[in-house]
Protein backbone atom coordinates (compact mmCIF):
# COMPACT_ATOMS: atom_id res chain seq x y z
CA UNK A 1 0.00 0.00 0.00
CA UNK A 2 1.16 3.25 -0.90
CA UNK A 3 1.82 5.19 2.72
CA UNK A 4 4.04 7.63 4.46
CA UNK A 5 4.99 6.32 7.78
CA UNK A 6 5.58 8.35 10.83
CA UNK A 7 7.20 7.32 13.83
CA UNK A 8 6.19 7.14 17.02
CA UNK A 9 2.79 8.14 16.89
CA UNK A 10 2.84 9.79 20.65
CA UNK A 11 5.79 10.64 22.51
CA UNK A 12 6.58 12.39 25.65
CA UNK A 13 9.98 13.69 26.26
CA UNK A 14 11.75 16.27 28.92
CA UNK A 15 13.27 19.21 27.62
CA UNK A 16 16.69 19.34 26.55
CA UNK A 17 16.76 15.49 25.14
CA UNK A 18 17.63 14.77 21.97
CA UNK A 19 14.69 13.12 19.76
CA UNK A 20 14.15 11.65 16.21
CA UNK A 21 11.09 11.47 14.39
CA UNK A 22 10.99 8.99 11.61
CA UNK A 23 9.40 9.68 8.20
CA UNK A 24 9.45 6.78 5.39
CA UNK A 25 7.42 6.42 2.07
CA UNK A 26 7.14 4.13 -0.32
CA UNK A 27 6.26 5.74 -3.50
CA UNK A 28 9.57 7.24 -4.53
CA UNK A 29 8.35 10.20 -4.43
CA UNK A 30 11.08 12.86 -4.69
CA UNK A 31 9.74 15.43 -2.44
CA UNK A 32 8.94 15.45 1.09
CA UNK A 33 7.78 17.85 3.71
CA UNK A 34 7.25 18.09 7.41
CA UNK A 35 4.29 20.36 8.92
CA UNK A 36 3.77 21.16 12.77
CA UNK A 37 -0.16 21.76 13.50
CA UNK A 38 -1.09 23.88 16.65
CA UNK A 39 -4.89 24.98 17.63
CA UNK A 40 -5.32 28.43 16.15
CA UNK A 41 -1.93 28.68 13.69
CA UNK A 42 -3.41 25.36 11.12
CA UNK A 43 -0.25 23.96 9.35
CA UNK A 44 2.73 25.68 9.30
CA UNK A 45 5.89 23.92 6.89
CA UNK A 46 9.00 23.21 9.15
CA UNK A 47 11.24 21.62 6.59
CA UNK A 48 10.93 20.68 2.85
CA UNK A 49 13.25 18.26 0.32
CA UNK A 50 13.13 18.38 -3.27
CA UNK A 51 15.69 15.58 -3.59
CA UNK A 52 17.96 14.02 -1.81
CA UNK A 53 20.55 15.53 -0.16
CA UNK A 54 18.43 19.06 -1.09
CA UNK A 55 16.43 20.33 2.11
CA UNK A 56 15.64 23.69 2.49
CA UNK A 57 13.82 26.05 5.17
CA UNK A 58 9.96 26.28 5.48
CA UNK A 59 8.30 28.80 7.44
CA UNK A 60 9.02 27.88 10.89
CA UNK A 61 12.47 26.31 10.81
CA UNK A 62 14.06 26.75 14.47
CA UNK A 63 14.89 24.45 17.09
CA UNK A 64 14.50 21.55 14.10
CA UNK A 65 16.75 19.74 11.54
CA UNK A 66 16.38 17.43 8.60
CA UNK A 67 18.41 14.98 6.45
CA UNK A 68 17.98 13.39 3.07
CA UNK A 69 20.52 10.51 2.53
CA UNK A 70 17.84 8.19 0.56
CA UNK A 71 14.89 9.50 -1.28
CA UNK A 72 12.21 7.44 1.19
CA UNK A 73 13.27 8.96 4.36
CA UNK A 74 13.45 12.28 6.14
CA UNK A 75 13.65 12.25 9.42
CA UNK A 76 12.99 15.29 12.17
CA UNK A 77 15.19 15.96 14.56
CA UNK A 78 15.10 17.96 17.76
CA UNK A 79 18.23 18.52 19.09
CA UNK A 80 17.28 20.26 22.05
CA UNK A 81 13.02 20.45 22.43
CA UNK A 82 11.31 22.54 24.20
CA UNK A 83 7.94 22.80 25.49
CA UNK A 84 7.01 25.43 22.64
CA UNK A 85 7.87 22.62 20.18
CA UNK A 86 4.80 20.87 21.83
CA UNK A 87 2.26 20.16 18.85
CA UNK A 88 1.24 17.87 16.16
CA UNK A 89 3.51 16.99 13.20
CA UNK A 90 3.12 15.35 9.61
CA UNK A 91 5.25 14.99 7.32
CA UNK A 92 4.19 14.39 3.85
CA UNK A 93 5.27 13.53 -0.33
CA UNK A 94 4.47 13.73 -3.65
CA UNK A 95 6.19 13.01 -6.66
CA UNK A 96 7.63 16.23 -7.42
CA UNK A 97 7.13 19.73 -5.80
CA UNK A 98 4.09 21.22 -6.34
CA UNK A 99 2.72 18.75 -8.35
CA UNK A 100 -0.71 16.66 -7.62
CA UNK A 101 -1.57 15.72 -4.54
CA UNK A 102 0.22 15.39 -1.46
CA UNK A 103 0.32 11.99 0.64
CA UNK A 104 0.63 12.97 4.35
CA UNK A 105 1.47 10.50 7.03
CA UNK A 106 -0.53 9.76 10.15
CA UNK A 107 0.94 12.33 12.44
CA UNK A 108 2.93 12.71 15.24
CA UNK A 109 1.73 14.23 18.43
CA UNK A 110 4.61 15.51 20.62
CA UNK A 111 4.93 16.46 24.36
CA UNK A 112 7.66 18.02 25.53
CA UNK A 113 7.38 18.78 29.54
CA UNK B 1 -0.68 31.75 -3.34
CA UNK B 2 -3.82 33.67 -3.80
CA UNK B 3 -5.97 33.37 -0.78
CA UNK B 4 -8.93 31.34 -0.33
CA UNK B 5 -12.35 32.29 1.61
CA UNK B 6 -14.49 29.40 3.05
CA UNK B 7 -17.36 29.62 5.68
CA UNK B 8 -16.56 28.37 8.75
CA UNK B 9 -18.84 25.46 8.68
CA UNK B 10 -21.41 23.59 7.36
CA UNK B 11 -24.17 20.64 8.20
CA UNK B 12 -25.53 17.85 5.58
CA UNK B 13 -27.98 15.13 6.11
CA UNK B 14 -26.30 11.78 5.30
CA UNK B 15 -27.06 10.21 2.06
CA UNK B 16 -27.25 13.78 0.60
CA UNK B 17 -24.74 15.68 -1.15
CA UNK B 18 -22.89 18.48 0.62
CA UNK B 19 -20.99 21.17 -1.35
CA UNK B 20 -18.75 22.99 -0.07
CA UNK B 21 -17.76 26.16 -1.24
CA UNK B 22 -14.45 28.25 -1.97
CA UNK B 23 -13.96 31.71 -2.52
CA UNK B 24 -10.77 32.36 -4.60
CA UNK B 25 -11.22 35.92 -6.29
CA UNK B 26 -7.54 37.07 -6.92
CA UNK B 27 -6.54 33.64 -8.37
CA UNK B 28 -3.80 33.64 -10.79
CA UNK B 29 -3.96 31.73 -14.75
CA UNK B 30 -0.98 29.29 -13.68
CA UNK B 31 -2.83 28.33 -10.46
CA UNK B 32 -4.75 25.28 -9.40
CA UNK B 33 -7.75 24.33 -6.93
CA UNK B 34 -6.29 21.99 -4.62
CA UNK B 35 -9.10 20.01 -2.13
CA UNK B 36 -7.98 18.57 1.28
CA UNK B 37 -9.30 17.38 4.21
CA UNK B 38 -8.42 16.26 7.58
CA UNK B 39 -10.54 14.02 10.01
CA UNK B 40 -10.01 14.43 13.65
CA UNK B 41 -6.21 15.18 13.71
CA UNK B 42 -5.37 12.66 11.35
CA UNK B 43 -2.87 13.41 8.61
CA UNK B 44 -4.67 15.67 5.84
CA UNK B 45 -6.08 13.77 2.99
CA UNK B 46 -5.90 14.83 -0.79
CA UNK B 47 -9.06 14.96 -2.66
CA UNK B 48 -9.04 16.12 -5.90
CA UNK B 49 -7.44 19.38 -8.15
CA UNK B 50 -8.09 21.06 -11.21
CA UNK B 51 -6.95 24.47 -13.14
CA UNK B 52 -10.55 25.44 -14.88
CA UNK B 53 -12.41 22.38 -16.06
CA UNK B 54 -14.80 19.97 -13.89
CA UNK B 55 -12.78 17.25 -12.22
CA UNK B 56 -14.62 14.25 -10.63
CA UNK B 57 -12.36 10.89 -9.36
CA UNK B 58 -13.85 8.90 -6.95
CA UNK B 59 -13.99 11.00 -4.28
CA UNK B 60 -15.44 13.93 -5.07
CA UNK B 61 -16.33 16.43 -7.29
CA UNK B 62 -15.03 19.95 -8.22
CA UNK B 63 -17.06 22.60 -10.26
CA UNK B 64 -14.82 25.50 -10.78
CA UNK B 65 -16.80 28.84 -12.25
CA UNK B 66 -15.82 30.12 -15.49
CA UNK B 67 -13.81 33.24 -14.14
CA UNK B 68 -12.25 30.45 -11.78
CA UNK B 69 -12.69 33.13 -8.76
CA UNK B 70 -14.53 30.35 -6.91
CA UNK B 71 -15.31 26.63 -7.16
CA UNK B 72 -17.18 23.70 -5.45
CA UNK B 73 -15.92 20.49 -3.23
CA UNK B 74 -19.42 18.13 -4.07
CA UNK B 75 -19.80 15.12 -1.96
CA UNK B 76 -22.53 13.46 -4.13
CA UNK B 77 -23.41 10.98 -0.96
CA UNK B 78 -22.02 12.22 2.17
CA UNK B 79 -21.95 9.37 5.13
CA UNK B 80 -20.93 10.30 8.57
CA UNK B 81 -17.38 9.42 7.91
CA UNK B 82 -16.98 12.37 5.48
CA UNK B 83 -17.58 14.45 8.78
CA UNK B 84 -13.96 16.36 8.52
CA UNK B 85 -12.69 19.92 8.16
CA UNK B 86 -12.36 20.61 4.75
CA UNK B 87 -9.38 22.86 3.08
CA UNK B 88 -9.22 24.88 -0.39
CA UNK B 89 -5.81 25.71 -1.22
CA UNK B 90 -4.94 27.42 -4.56
CA UNK B 91 -1.04 27.04 -5.85
CA UNK B 92 0.81 27.11 -8.34
CA UNK B 93 1.92 23.56 -10.21
CA UNK B 94 5.89 23.32 -9.65
CA UNK B 95 6.27 25.60 -6.78
CA UNK B 96 9.71 26.25 -5.60
CA UNK B 97 8.79 25.45 -1.64
CA UNK B 98 6.06 22.85 -2.27
CA UNK B 99 4.14 24.40 0.61
CA UNK B 100 0.64 23.86 0.80
CA UNK B 101 -0.96 26.90 2.67
CA UNK B 102 -3.87 25.89 5.16
CA UNK B 103 -6.31 28.05 6.15
CA UNK B 104 -9.47 27.80 8.89
CA UNK B 105 -10.85 25.46 6.03
CA UNK B 106 -14.69 24.15 6.25
CA UNK B 107 -16.02 21.89 9.29
CA UNK B 108 -18.15 19.78 7.70
CA UNK B 109 -21.14 17.94 9.80
CA UNK B 110 -22.67 14.76 8.43
CA UNK B 111 -25.54 13.95 10.41
CA UNK B 112 -27.92 10.82 10.58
Amino acid sequence: EAQVTQNPRYLITVTGKKLTVTCSQNMNHEYMSWYRQDPGLGLRQIYYSMNVEVTDKGDVPEGYKVSRKEKRNFPLILESPSPNQTSLYFCASSLFSGVGGYTFGSGTRLTVV
Amino acid sequence: DAKTTQPPSMDCAEGRAANLPCNHSTISGNEYVYWYRQIHSQGPQYIIHGLKNNETNEMASLIITEDRKSSTLILPHATLRDTAVYYCIVRVAGSNTGKLIFGQGTTLQVKP
